[in-house]
């Protein structure tokens, strides 16, 4: 089967670093990404790791660990625009870009 | 800018009726994608395509079909409308390594 696992909801304050966690299990693995979706609008590409470690993009991190089946999105110096929902989805072909999808981890951010 | 356009960003049918939600995409991808967003459930595949006239179901293809004439558009089509099909739908148009979405239809079924 095909089972990915993040959190539903956090809270975080401005400023602060928060780490959002994805575990999965699917049939295959070509790569792992992050998108943000704030409320009513598309959800938009954070990162993409396929090997395994860190790739850091400005305040946002993911990394990521093939053999646990466990990535983290990490976001720095938080603004109250990070309020969104961050969905983490994982390619299992190599010959398409099809995505499965958790269902998201709501962040807020408070002042 | 890679630019990804659906029809309408919100529909409202009445139930038993045929629905059509239209995706264009520029970028000459050859994937293409509709998934729903449901609360809970997060998205969720409905049917891909990897070329012109080429389909493949995804995970929930009951109640929906889909047509690409051209590699530039892909339809979903609600062949009898019903309440449960009330949602979110998102379009997504492929490039390694990235899938690009549209701002999304929200269609109600009255």
């Amino acid at each position: 089967g095909q089972n990915i696992d993040q959190p539903t909801e956090m809270t975080a304050t401005e400023g602060a670093i928060v780490q959002i966690n994805c575990t999965y299990q699917t049939s295959g693995f070509n790569g792992l990404f992050w998108y943000q979706q704030h409320a009513g609008e598309a959800p938009t590409f954070l990162s993409y790791n396929v090997l395994d470690g860190l790739e850091e993009k400005g305040r946002f991190s993911s990394f990521l660990s093939r053999s646990k089946g466990y990535s983290y999105l990490l976001l720095k110096e938080l603004q109250m625009k990070d309020s969104a929902s961050y969905l983490c989805a994982v390619r299992g072909s190599y010959n398409t870009d099809k995505l499965i999808f958790g269902t998201g981890t709501r962040l807020q951010v408070f002042p | 800018d890679v630019k990804v356009t659906q029809s309408s960003r919100y529909l409202v049918k009445r139930t038993g009726e045929k629905v059509f939600l239209e995706c264009v995409q520029d970028m000459d991808h050859e994937n293409m994608f509709w998934y729903r967003q449901d609360p809970g459930l997060g998205l969720r595949l409905i049917y891909f395509s990897y070329d012109v006239k080429m389909k493949e179901k995804g995970d929930i293809p009951e109640g929906y079909s889909v047509s690409r004439e051209k590699k530039e558009r892909f339809s979903l089509i609600l062949e009898s409308a019903s309440t449960n099909q009330t949602s979110m739908y998102l379009c997504a148009s492929g490039l390694k390594p990235e899938a690009f979405f549209g701002q999304g239809t929200r269609l109600t079924v009255v």
